[in-house]
């Protein structure tokens, strides 16, 4: 079984500010893991994954998360957040990376104050 | 490519009353997902569908919601009939059995 724990359901930072989400899984197998974003009254959109190989992945809008197995962590940083940034944003976890489903985190609400 | 299509985007009912709602995957994606996502809350799956096949329906509340996947391309989840608690967002997704989740904009019940 998997599950997803977002440390925050709300984090504010400020517009130039480094912007971080913590996301912590556990996964009874080796996990695929995902990070999307959903604006107000839109789906989910995909920003990053990891599957296998390099622990440092890098996404869309400038977004990266680093795979620590032995923190059964993936957090997501951005080194500098804009007001475009503002956004739910959901870590999942996938068994093996098959076809299973994800199973999310219950997401934290980014702001960005100007 | 086109991607996940659903409709409607938003639909308002009295409770007691049915309701429907269609997904079209991408095309080529076998799996299907239907996923729940409550006010604040991360998605949570109802159901998925390898082609025809229902594989995973044991979140699905087997009393109020029904869903089909005919020839094993769109699909219809249904609620018959609606309480309160039903509002929500109902999100589509469609996959390459990759993991990966493409996400339909979903569909916004508001049951009063």
């Amino acid at each position: 079984a998997q599950s997803v724990t977002q440390l925050g359901s709300h984090v504010s930072v400020s517009e130039g500010a480094l912007v971080l989400l913590r996301c912590n899984y556990s996964s009874s197998v080796p996990p695929y893991l995902f990070w999307y974003v959903q604006y107000p009254n839109q789906g989910l959109q995909l920003l990053l994954k990891y599957t296998t190989g390099a622990t440092l992945v890098k996404g869309i809008n400038g977004f990266e998360a680093e795979f620590k197995k032995s923190e059964t962590s993936f957090h997501l940083t951005k080194p500098s957040a804009h007001m475009s940034d503002a956004a739910e944003y959901f870590c999942a976890v996938s068994p093996y990376g098959g076809a299973d489903g994800l199973t999310f985190g219950k997401g934290t609400h980014l702001i960005i104050q100007p | 490519e086109a991607g996940v299509v659903q409709s409607p985007r938003y639909k308002i009912i009295e409770k007691k009353q049915p309701v429907a709602f269609w997904c079209n995957p991408i095309s080529g994606h076998n799996t299907l997902y239907w996923y729940l996502q409550n006010l604040g809350q991360g998605p949570e799956l109802l159901i998925r569908y390898e082609n025809e096949e229902a594989v995973d329906d044991s979140q699905l509340p087997k009393d109020r919601f029904s869903a089909e996947r005919l020839k094993g391309v769109d699909s219809t989840l249904k609620i018959q009939p609606a309480e309160l608690g039903d509002s929500a967002v109902y999100l589509c997704a469609s996959g390459p059995n990759t993991g990966e989740l493409f996400f339909g904009e979903g569909s916004r019940l508001t049951v009063l």
